[in-house]
């Protein structure tokens, strides 16, 4: 079946610090890769999303690319701000199913 | 578009009572959802429904009951609320591959 594994938070950095959120999944056939955001007291929302092997995906200043070879999706942003201090969720889609699978959430705490 | 909201925000219950959490979405998505979110535990599916008149267990149904009347509309029932059903709930739709998730419903049964 699909599963989705991310690295375990809390992620702590300062202001202005480089970030990368592993990623890895297993899937059948060739799935979707999203990365949704949770700021506290919300819902989860679409950051950015990539549909086929070697697709970067960019929203806000994040970027992730679909890397077919190492089954991996891992979220990056060069400088980060007190303001991206959220729970941060990879997900995948596959093929026609109804049923996203999500990663657990990795908790990002930027202190200024 | 109001996207996907949801009633009450919070909510109290005691053991043995029941509830029902209200979704409902204005974007005519067909595919809606809903997942019970816990410490350490991330997403975890309850029940979802293709369209009006049809829906299906996820992964932890047991204690809920849902219902499909309306594109618009997926209400999920608490039977016999336990403690064990404290948690934060989110219904969400979905448009081709994206989800839309609404704000959540924080319950707690004492």
């Amino acid at each position: 079946g699909n599963s989705v594994t991310q690295m375990e938070g809390p992620v702590t950095l300062s202001e202005e610090a480089f970030l990368t959120i592993n990623c890895t999944y297993t899937a059948t056939g060739y799935p979707s890769l999203f990365w949704y955001v949770q700021y506290p007291g919300e819902g989860l929302q679409l950051l950015l999303k990539a549909t086929k092997a070697d697709d970067k995906g960019s929203n806000k200043g994040f970027e992730a690319t679909y890397r077919k070879e190492t089954t991996s999706f891992h979220l990056e942003k060069g400088s980060v701000q007190v303001s991206d201090s959220a729970v941060y969720f990879c997900a995948l889609s596959s093929g026609g199913s109804y049923i996203p699978t999500f990663g657990r959430g990795t908790s990002l705490i930027v202190h200024p | 578009n109001a996207g996907v909201t949801q009633t009450p925000k919070f909510q109290v219950l005691k053991t043995g009572q029941s509830m029902t959490l209200q979704c409902a979405q204005d974007m005519n998505h067909e595919y809606m959802s809903w997942y019970r979110q816990d410490p350490g535990m991330g997403l975890r599916l309850i029940h979802y429904s293709v369209g009006a008149g049809i829906t299906d267990q996820g992964e932890v149904p047991n204690g809920y009951n849902v219902s499909r009347s309306t594109t618009e509309d997926f209400p999920l029932r608490l039977l016999s609320a336990a403690p064990s059903q404290t948690s934060v709930y989110f219904c969400a739709s979905r448009r081709g591959n994206e989800q839309f998730f609404g704000p959540g419903t924080r319950l707690t049964v004492l």
